[in-house]
C-alpha cells in the first residue's frame, strides 16, 4: 500500500538554527499538506498545497514557514531561525484529487519528523 | 472559522464494554468527518469516516453517526479489545477546489482495562 514517507523522522536542532523537513506524499495525490501536533496536544493544521502553491494557511504559518515542491516527488517545509516553541512532531500528508466538492477525501499522514529545538 | 469539541478526553473502559467519544463542529459547510486513532510516537490512522450525506457508517465494530442539524458526530466502538487504547480524534472538514483544511479535535484518550 502506498505511503506518505518523511525524513528525518528526528531532528535536534539549536534555536536559532534552520530546519528542513522533506516528505514525499503518494504518487497519484495533487493535495499536500503539513500539520503540527505539539506533544500532548491536538494534531494542529499548518498549510495546504496545490498546483505549485499555498492553497490555505493557518495562523501558525507564519514568516517563519515556507513550503516548496522542488521536483515531482518531494514536498518541504522549511523553518527559519527555529524557536524552542517549534518543538513538536510535524506531519506531511496528501489526498487525491477532490472529484465532488460536495464529498471529501481521506488524507494519509506520514509517520511524522519529530523537530526537538535546544 | 471552524472548531472542533471533542468529548470526553479521557475514557475507560472494561474490556469487551463499549465506548462511545462525541465530537461536535460549527461550520455547518463541512462535510466530511473522519476519525483517526494515535498511538504513542506513531502517525494519526484514519479507522472510519462519513460524509455529510450519509447518518451512519459501520464497519465491524466500529461505527460512526452524524446529525447534521446538530452538527455533531459520534464513534462508537463495540466489543473493546486492550489493542483499541489509543488516543482518538475526530475532525471536521470542508472540501474546495483547493483541497480540505481539517480542523481536528483535542482528542480522547481510551483505556482498555483487561
Amino acid at each position: 500500500e502506498p505511503e506518505v514517507t518523511q525524513t528525518p523522522s528526528h531532528q535536534v536542532t539549536q534555536m536559532g538554527q534552520e530546519v528542513i523537513l522533506r516528505c514525499v506524499p503518494i504518487s497519484n495525490h495533487l493535495y499536500f499538506y503539513w500539520y503540527r501536533q505539539i506533544l500532548g496536544q491536538k494534531v494542529e493544521f499548518l498549510v495546504s498545497f496545490y498546483n505549485n502553491e499555498i492553497s490555505e494557511k493557518s495562523e501558525i504559518f507564519d514568516d517563519q514557514f515556507s513550503v516548496e515542491r522542488p521536483d515531482g516527488s518531494n514536498f518541504t517545509l522549511k523553518i527559519r531561525s527555529t524557536k524552542l516553541e517549534d518543538s513538536a512532531m510535524y506531519f506531511c500528508a496528501s489526498s487525491e484529487t477532490v472529484l465532488d466538492p460536495s464529498s471529501g477525501n481521506t488524507i494519509y499522514f506520514g509517520e511524522g519528523s519529530w523537530l526537538t529545538v535546544v | 472559522g471552524e472548531n472542533v469539541e471533542q468529548h470526553p478526553s479521557t475514557l475507560s473502559v472494561q474490556e469487551g464494554d463499549s465506548a462511545v467519544i462525541k465530537c461536535t463542529y460549527s461550520d455547518s459547510a463541512s462535510n466530511y468527518f473522519p476519525w483517526y486513532k494515535q498511538e504513542l510516537g506513531k502517525r494519526p490512522q484514519l479507522i472510519i469516516d462519513i460524509r455529510s450525506n450519509v447518518g451512519e457508517k459501520k464497519d465491524q465494530r466500529i461505527a460512526v453517526t452524524l446529525n447534521k442539524t446538530a452538527k455533531h458526530f459520534s464513534l462508537h466502538i463495540t466489543e473493546t479489545q486492550p489493542e483499541d487504547s489509543a488516543v482518538y480524534f475526530c475532525a471536521a472538514s470542508l472540501t474546495a477546489w483547493y483541497g480540505q483544511n481539517f480542523v481536528f479535535g483535542p482528542g480522547t484518550r481510551l483505556s482498555v482495562l483487561p
